[in-house]
């Protein structure tokens, strides 16, 4: 069945681990997304890719990084969590081309103690 | 800057009232429109998008360019609308700009 998946839905970790928050789709698609949301807020951009080996980064300044090796997979990786990187991590994919649905997932949220 | 504003944090209705969601938009672009919902315990979802000029589970909502809106209206509220609601305007890029959301809660 076609779904975009997250893993872990929670994660409590301590300040300083290096952690990788996955996010894979069966979608077919060729754009992915990781919004960051604190609670009560907008939802905020902080990565998309259109493809294989093509990054880029949103309107929110994250200190996490992405890669996209494979179509189906864009891990969002942390390399020293901090408590500020507590909060709601959503990924998300849509075909090329303009006023393409955006689907999500269920999310990871995140708190680092 | 490209920067979406729904005004309201919290909404409630009652059951069969109409119901708007406030959505204002500042972008120099020409804009493109869209609804998301997340209900109870399921994932943020496509309600509507500007462009199809759709009506989906009884929402509309119009683009009001002279007026940087796109409220959400729905003309008889139904139990089953609560939920948190977003709006979000699609740039150039074809990235997405959200609002902060709106939680609406329909009182039986």
């Amino acid at each position: 069945e076609a779904d975009i998946y997250q893993t872990p839905r929670y994660l409590v970790i301590g300040t300083g681990k290096k952690i990788t928050l996955e996010c894979s789709q069966t979608m077919g698609h060729d754009k992915m997304y990781w919004y960051q949301q604190d609670p009560g807020m907008e939802l905020h951009l902080i990565h998309y890719s259109y493809g294989v080996n093509s990054t880029e980064k949103g309107d929110l300044s994250s200190e996490s990084t992405v890669s996209r090796i494979r179509t189906e997979h864009f891990p969002l990786t942390l390399e020293s969590a901090r408590p500020s990187h507590t909060s709601q991590y959503l990924c998300a994919s849509s075909d090329t081309g303009r006023h393409n649905e955006q689907f999500f997932g269920p999310g990871t949220r995140l708190t680092v103690l | 800057a490209q920067r979406v504003t729904q005004p309201e944090k919290l909404l409630s209705v009652f059951k069969g009232a109409p119901v708007e969601l406030k959505c204002n938009y500042s972008y120099s672009g020409s804009p493109e429109l869209f609804w998301y919902v997340q209900y109870s315990r399921q994932r943020l979802q496509l309600l509507l998008r500007h462009i199809s000029r759709e009506s989906i589970k009884g929402f509309t909502a119009d683009l009001n360019k002279g007026e940087t809106s796109f409220h959400l209206k729905k003309p008889f509220a139904q139990e089953e609308d609560s939920a948190m609601y977003y709006c979000a305007l699609q740039t150039g890029a074809n990235n997405l700009f959200f609002g902060t959301g709106t939680r609406l809660t329909v009182i039986p």
